[in-house]
Formats: structure tokens, sequence, C-alpha cells
């Protein structure tokens, strides 16, 4: 799998969008790019994934560049509640492979 | 739906016990089963993985072994347990063909 770097830590206020980038460079062209966050003492909850266009659900954003070395998680109104650890994965979308979890970025969300 | 569980929720054991954290799946088949780690501040690490009964996968040599009995059962054992052992250990599912992981809600193990 494709590594991923994310910066350590974020701040956000309240009720406005937090926009976390992450950078894969070395992905390969079926390697999908993968959200997911942890919020403390909890397993990791799946956020949304993406190949080549930008994806929306009903928590997120996922904006990939063209040359899909780069992408955003986009959380448009950021509560108290996102306060989180949100990891960037790339991988195969094949059966058997696991997720790989880097360090993350700790969004910090405050009123 | 889908839903996995783990137990137990918290557990304290002495150095050189033994350990056995179970995980089921219910609501799917034939699923992929993975065990992971996550020391205190540190990240997640990918233990074991599993694509069948009897069928594991070991990402890092170290005092666990991991078994799989039933389609939707994964067990992780030790015989002995180290200090280091200390740590949240997560059992996740996916869905073959599928991207999305599910995550249990872990167990919190301390070693003391």
């Amino acid at each position: 799998d494709a590594k991923t770097t994310q910066p350590p830590s974020m701040d956000c206020a309240e009720g406005r969008a937090a926009n976390l980038p992450c950078n894969h460079s070395t992905i390969s062209g079926n390697e999908y790019v993968y959200w997911y966050r942890q919020i403390h003492s909890q397993g990791p909850q799946y956020i949304i994934h993406g190949l080549k266009n930008n994806e929306t659900n009903e928590m997120a954003s996922l904006i990939i560049t063209e040359d899909r070395k780069s992408s955003t998680l986009i959380l448009p109104h950021a509560t108290l509640r996102d306060t989180a650890v949100y990891y960037c994965i790339v991988r195969l979308n094949q059966a058997g492979t696991a997720l790989i979890f880097g360090k993350g970025t700790t969004l910090s969300v405050s009123s | 739906s889908q839903t996995i569980h783990q137990w137990p929720a918290t557990l304290v054991q002495p150095v050189g016990s033994p350990l056995s954290l179970e995980c089921t799946v219910e609501g799917t088949s034939n699923p992929n089963l993975y065990w992971y780690r996550q020391a205190a501040g540190r990240g997640l690490q990918l233990l074991f993985y599993s694509v069948g009964i009897g069928q594991i996968s070991s990402e890092v040599p170290q005092n666990l072994s991991a078994s799989r009995p039933q389609d939707r059962q994964f067990i992780l054992s030790s015989k002995k347990l180290l200090l280091s052992d200390s740590g949240f250990y997560l059992c996740a599912w996916r869905g073959t063909g599928w991207g999305e992981q599910f995550f249990g809600p872990g167990t919190r193990l301390t070693v003391l």
C-alpha cells in the first residue's frame, strides 16, 4: 500500500468547515483513498472513500486532485463530536487486504 | 444488518498469565477478519488477518497467536502475557470485494 502524509494536528472552530489534507504521491492507479476517524477509546469509524472522482456522503466530502497525489477530507460544519484522530489510507480494493494505519491527524474542534 | 462483538470490554491480567480474546460477527458470511492493537499513545498496528476458517496470516512476529475456528469467530490468544502486550485490541471485518472495514468496540488489556 502507498504511504500517506498528514499533518499531526489541526484546530477548527465549531460550525466552520474542517479541511483535512493528505498527501499520497506514490499512489498507484488502482488504489483507493479511504478516510477513517477514531474518537477517543473507540474503534475506528469509516467515513468515505474514493478512486478518482470527488465523493460526498452524509458525513463528509472527499476531494481528490486530478493527478491523485493528494486529497482533502471536508467536514462542512464541524461539531465538538467531530474531535477525533482522522486517518487517510490508500489501499487496493482486494479481498484479504487490510487497512494499514499511519499516525493520522488529530482534529480538535472548539466552541 | 451486520454487527461485530468483542469481549471482554476491559481486562487486567498479571504478567505470565494466558489470554483469550474473542470476536464474533453477525449478519454476514465468509468475512475477512482482522486483529489490530493500539498501544497507549500509538497508532493502530495490524496483528493478524484471516480470509477463511483456519487461515491466519501474521503481520508481526510476537507473543500472540490467532485462530479462526468458525466462519464468524476470530480468537486472539497468548500463552504468557508480557507487559508490552498491554493495549487496546480491536477486531474488524470486511466483506469480500468491498472496501469498507468495520471495527468492533475493542478490548482494553492491562498487563501488570
